[in-house]
């Protein structure tokens, strides 16, 4: 079945370290997505691409990093520029020119906690 | 601008009684709209959505949405609300930036369902 995985669930980062967490599809899908989900926010964006090595920075970029070197991965780097990583992010896929008509498919998540 | 409002960050219902989450919308354009739901630890899935056409949406698991412009609103409801209703319900909207379609979320409500 086609869908996106995000690895690991579960992460624990020590201060000053960089950490990634892998984002994949197989749905074929164009563009893709990385959001930032602290409780009572709701969920931020911080980087999308829409094609292959081609990335914008969302709101909240500062402290992230992405690359998008194949269609099938958005990997997101977390930074120790990042004051305040912990957090559950979620990364999210739509096909580039139905967005509209499809809503996005979204991964079951990575929860960062700094220790 | 564009953006997405949600009245109420905790919602309670009996088991079998009506629900009712509410969403507010500002757009300069015609609002796509989307709900989504998201069970703890997990990725958002979607509910359900309007993009054009008539103005009352169904759902999975027995919700609809009604899409009123005249009062910028997109309201989901259930006639009934069963144990596993309970979750996290997110109301979404495209936003446009740059030639770009993203997607804004509402802070999300929490449903609680009671026996």
């Amino acid at each position: 079945d086609g869908g996106i995985t995000q690895s690991p669930k579960y992460l624990f980062r020590k201060e000053g370290q960089n950490v990634t967490l892998s984002c994949e599809q197989n749905l074929n899908h164009d563009a893709m997505y990385w959001y930032r989900q602290d409780p009572g926010q709701g969920l931020r964006l911080i980087y999308y691409s829409q094609i292959v090595n081609d990335f914008q920075k969302g709101d909240i970029a500062e402290g992230y990093s992405v690359s998008r070197e194949k269609k099938e991965s958005f990997p997101l780097t977390v930074t120790s520029a990042q004051k305040n990583p912990t957090a559950f992010y979620l990364c999210a896929s739509n096909p580039k020119r139905s967005l509209a008509g499809g809503g996005y498919t979204f991964g079951s998540g990575t929860r960062l906690t700094v220790v | 601008a564009q953006s997405v409002t949600q009245l109420g960050s905790h919602v309670s219902v009996s088991e079998g009684a009506l629900v009712l989450l509410r969403c507010n919308y500002s757009s300069s354009v015609p609002p796509y709209l989307f709900w989504y739901v998201q069970y703890p630890n997990q990725g958002l899935q979607l509910l359900l959505k309007y993009t054009t056409g008539a103005t009352l949406v169904k759902g999975i698991n027995g919700f609809e949405a009604e899409f009123k412009k005249s009062e910028t609103s997109f309201h989901l409801t259930k006639p009934s609300a069963h144990m596993s209703d309970a979750a996290e319900y997110f109301c979404a909207v495209i936003l446009h930036s740059g030639g770009y379609q993203k997607v804004t979320f509402g802070t999300g409500t929490k449903l609680q369902v009671i026996p």
